[in-house]
């Protein structure tokens, strides 16, 4: 079975304060997103990469930033922290680019910004 | 554009009875379609996937889909509930040509009467 761990479950962080979340896939999968869930938002695209040190923009992505040096891990960074979001944060892999390939999910963060 | 519609914010069954989840999708070609469960504090699970043939696709958990091109829809069903599936339920669409990602609707919370 596919295996994508984000590094914390839960975190609390300050306003203004650089945030970095972490995601490791261990199936040599291709891409990888990242996505936040708001209560009757459903989930909504930050950044996807397909390549290592490829990415693109989703719906989102004003206020993050993402880093992409190897396959396996995908990192989210908050450059400085607002209240706005504080949200719970999901990572995501799929094998290819092609639509049809699911996408595998970590159990995600949940990010309070304090 | 395309676009996921999943008409029922919340609902609630009695445990035992049948459950019909509504997902209506927006795409100009045949699209490839997924369901995906959250439970509580967790991330999304795959429930079942459709990219052609047999119009009914069976899933994990006792759950099935059927697609209906006429209506560009995708409902998941299962004949009786048990008390561990309530949870939130996703429909998701893929395209070809968008590089991996996929639409996720913004989802149906299901509740089960003991």
């Amino acid at each position: 079975d596919v295996k994508v761990t984000q590094s914390s479950r839960y975190l609390v962080k300050r306003t203004g304060e650089k945030v970095f979340l972490e995601c490791v896939q261990d199936m040599d999968h291709e891409n990888m997103f990242w996505y936040r869930q708001d209560p009757g938002l459903g989930l909504r695209l930050i950044y996807f990469s397909y390549d290592v040190k490829m990415k693109e923009k989703g719906d989102i992505p004003e206020g993050y930033s993402v880093s992409r040096e190897k396959k396996e891990r995908f990192s989210l960074i908050l450059e400085s922290a607002s209240t706005n979001q504080t949200s719970m944060y999901l990572c995501a892999s799929s094998f290819r680019t092609e639509g049809n390939q699911p996408q595998h999910f970590g159990d995600g963060t949940r990010l309070s910004i304090l | 554009a395309q676009s996921v519609t999943q008409p029922d914010i919340h609902i609630t069954v009695s445990e035992g009875a049948s459950l019909e989840l509504r997902c209506n999708y927006s795409y100009g070609a045949t699209p490839y379609l997924f369901w995906y469960v959250q439970s509580p504090g967790q991330g999304l699970q795959l429930l079942l996937k459709y990219f052609s043939g047999d119009t009914l696709v069976q899933g994990i958990k006792g759950f099935e889909a059927e697609f209906k091109r006429s209506q560009s829809s995708f409902n998941l069903r299962k004949p009786s509930v048990h008390w561990s599936d309530a949870a939130e339920y996703f429909c998701a669409v893929g395209a070809h040509n968008q590089g991996g990602k996929l639409i996720f609707g913004q989802g149906t919370e299901l509740s089960v009467k003991p």
